[in-house]
């Protein structure tokens, strides 16, 4: 399976931006990069998915890096609601092996 | 528009025992994917199906097993329940291919005395 590499945990300020680094330097062409977030005693959130370029949406950036090897999952003004456990996934786009492997992740706590 | 929704949110099982786990997907999404999370751990695949087939398995043993029925809902079966298949079962669906990203359900808390 295609790894990715996360921080064990991150702290970040309320009201500040927060930048989750990913490391995926395995990644094949055809790979989605996806983030998902996991909220205590809740199931996993989808967050936000790219392919080659930086992507937006209502809750957060994406920035990928040129050669792809590397993502930053961008929080722009961090609440303590998005304190999370926060995952980056690669999403093989072999069909017959649909699945989503989830790492380690990375637990951002917001400090008020 | 409904979420997806797993049943029952809490279930007590004696070693042994055998335990079913539903799942309803998202109207329109045919893709569902089982996984289990065990305390403290992270989420780990157990099952992918897709139009009534399964497509993929992840390493659990036989008597982790499933179905798809036409409506597109699910059934994850655990038999001869073990302790350690004490977890948090999550499942997830998405539209065909899963390229749109997942939806999870909030999963059913399985716990075995």
């Amino acid at each position: 399976d295609a790894k990715t590499t996360q921080p064990n945990s991150m702290e970040s300020n309320e009201e500040e931006p927060v930048h989750l680094p990913c490391n995926h330097s395995t990644i094949s062409g055809t790979d989605y990069i996806h983030w998902y977030r996991q909220l205590p005693s809740q199931g996993p959130e989808y967050v936000i998915h790219g392919l080659t370029s930086n992507v937006n949406n209502r809750m957060a950036s994406l920035a990928i890096a040129e050669d792809r090897k590397s993502s930053t999952l961008i929080l722009h003004r961090a609440t303590l609601r998005d304190a999370a456990v926060y995952y980056c996934i690669l999403r093989v786009s072999n069909f017959g092996n649909e699945k989503l492997t989830f790492g380690t992740g990375t637990r951002l706590t917001i400090i008020p | 528009e409904a979420g997806v929704t797993q049943s029952p949110t809490h279930l007590i099982k004696t070693r042994g025992q055998q335990a079913t786990l539903r799942c309803s997907p998202i109207s329109g999404h045919t893709s569902v994917y089982w996984y289990q999370q065990a305390l403290g751990l992270g989420l780990q695949f157990l099952l992918w199906y897709d139009e009534g087939e399964e497509r993929n398995r992840g390493n659990f043993p036989p008597r982790f097993s499933g179905r798809q029925f036409p409506n597109y809902s699910s059934e994850l079966n655990v038999n001869a329940l073990e302790l350690e298949d004490s977890a948090l079962y999550l499942c997830a669906s998405s539209l065909p291919g899963g390229s749109k990203g997942y939806t999870f359900g909030s999963g059913t808390r399985l716990t075995v005395v």
